[in-house]
């Protein structure tokens, strides 16, 4: 079946440090992938999404892009700031077989001052 | 924007109370769903929903039920709630798959934190 590997947190940097949090899917067919955040007490909001390989999506200087041939979909930032602290889960959808978004378990990002 | 509204940020019940989480969008999405998120457990699917009085189970259904009557609301019922539901609680919504391309995300509410007594 579908499923999202993403590595375990927390991940903690200081401000300006570069980022990155490894995501690898198993899916049939061409699914879409997705990047969600969940600031503390708030619902999940999409960061940004590819729905074909080689896309890149990109939001708030932060970028990923679909690699087919390695199956990965790795979530990169070039200076973090200490507001991005969260929780970031990579998801996929695919467009077979119906409706779900499959999640990952999801990476707290702490990042100090 | 789409809203997705969650009718409580916090909520304590008692065990053995029948509890109803309420949720609406506004956004005239056909799929809702909800889904409970535990601590080292992240994100685990309870029921959802394709279209107006359709509902089918996710991978934890046991002790949950779900209404949708109309199109906008999806309520989520604990018959008989008990302390290891106690839990953050998320409604989601979304277009539908558009054609053999799944690329429509899911837009979220804030959550409501249920505590069972």
């Amino acid at each position: 079946g579908n499923s999202v590997t993403q590595m375990e947190g927390p991940v903690t940097l200081s401000e300006e440090a570069f980022l990155t949090i490894n995501c690898t899917y198993t899916a049939t067919g061409y699914p879409s992938l997705f990047w969600y955040v969940q600031y503390p007490g708030e619902g999940l909001q999409l960061l940004l999404k590819a729905t074909k390989a080689d896309d890149k999506g990109s939001n708030k200087g932060f970028e990923a892009t679909y690699r087919k041939e390695t199956t990965s979909f790795h979530l990169e930032k070039g200076s973090v700031q200490v507001s991005d602290s969260a929780v970031y889960f990579c998801a996929l959808r695919a467009n077979t077989g119906g409706f779900k978004t499959i999640f990952g378990a999801g990476t707290r990002l702490f990042v100090k001052a | 924007d789409v809203k997705v509204t969650q009718s409580s940020r916090y909520l304590v019940k008692r065990t053995g109370e029948k509890v109803f989480l309420e949720c609406v969008q506004d956004m005239d999405h056909e799929n809702m769903f909800w889904y409970r998120q535990d601590p080292g457990l992240g994100l685990r699917l309870i029921y959802f929903s394709y279209d107006v009085k359709m509902k089918e189970k996710g991978d934890i259904p046991e002790g949950y039920s779900v209404s949708r009557e109309k199109k906008e609301r999806f309520s989520l019922i604990l018959e008989s709630a008990s302390t290891n539901q106690t839990s953050m609680y998320l409604c989601a919504s979304s277009l539908p798959p558009l054609g053999t391309g799944g690329n429509q995300p899911q837009h979220f509410g804030d959550g409501t934190r249920l505590s069972i007594l």
